[in-house]
């Protein structure tokens, strides 16, 4: 019964081929955020959606888009992957902007860049 | 400075101990504070999310917030192995979206 689901678990990609990392939700909730985890490091927010609105963070390099098609569904697109990329991606979601902010998180994506 | 700054470890304690994991932040407008344990190479799981200064217990776990020093700790009992993992602190402001987390601390309990 996994509420935040991302697929693949693994990717592997070419040095400059885009590549989409998707996310999926049963829970409802009104914000999808994505966070970029490099090895040792913290979990990096690179942008969230609430609801429709995109809120990008100020120093996510443009090579880094996202589309959320509906309430469900959440993509990651890196245009033009460079070995600085590779890392876990992971997907989040939460009820609202208000108190009941819990993040919840997917396994991961973990890409590889070569 | 770092906004959250965490212990990275690792800490290796026996089994049946008490855990003590702490983080300092420096923005005082951050309201929400949370605990969260990783699995090798998995998600982050959700173990505990308390508001403003104070304790909060669940089972083995306990939280406790010091707004006034800027210190957060979570406090495991009777460490079990399955509790090997690394833990990461996160904090929100009140207004915001944006979860901060600390780097995480990786714990390891040994039989």
């Amino acid at each position: 019964d996994a509420m935040v689901i991302q697929n693949p678990r693994y990717q592997v990609t070419q040095f400059g081929k885009p590549v989409t990392l998707s996310c999926s939700q049963t829970l409802n909730h009104n914000v999808m955020y994505w966070y970029q985890q490099k090895s040792s490091q913290a979990p990096k927010l690179l942008f969230h959606y609430y609801d429709k609105d995109f809120n990008n963070e100020a120093d996510t390099p443009d090579n880094f888009q996202s589309r959320r098609p509906n309430t469900s569904f959440c993509f990651l697109d890196i245009r033009s992957p460079g070995l600085g990329d590779a890392a876990m991606y992971l997907c989040a979601t939460s009820r609202d902007r208000g108190r009941n902010t819990e993040a919840f998180f997917g396994q991961g994506t973990r890409l590889t860049v070569v | 400075q770092k906004e959250v700054e965490q212990d990275p470890g690792p800490l290796s304690v026996p089994e049946g101990a008490i855990v003590s994991l702490n983080c300092t932040y420096s923005n005082s407008a951050f309201q929400y504070f949370m605990w969260y344990r990783q699995y090798s190479r998995k998600g982050p799981e959700l173990l505990m999310y308390t508001y403003s200064s104070g304790n909060k217990e669940d089972g083995r776990f306990t939280a406790q917030v010091d707004k006034s020093s800027k210190y957060i700790s979570l406090f495991i009992r009777d460490s079990q192995p399955s509790d090997s993992a690394t833990y990461l602190c996160a904090m929100k402001t009140g207004g915001g979206n944006k979860l901060t987390f600390g780097t995480g601390t990786q714990l390891k309990v040994e039989l």
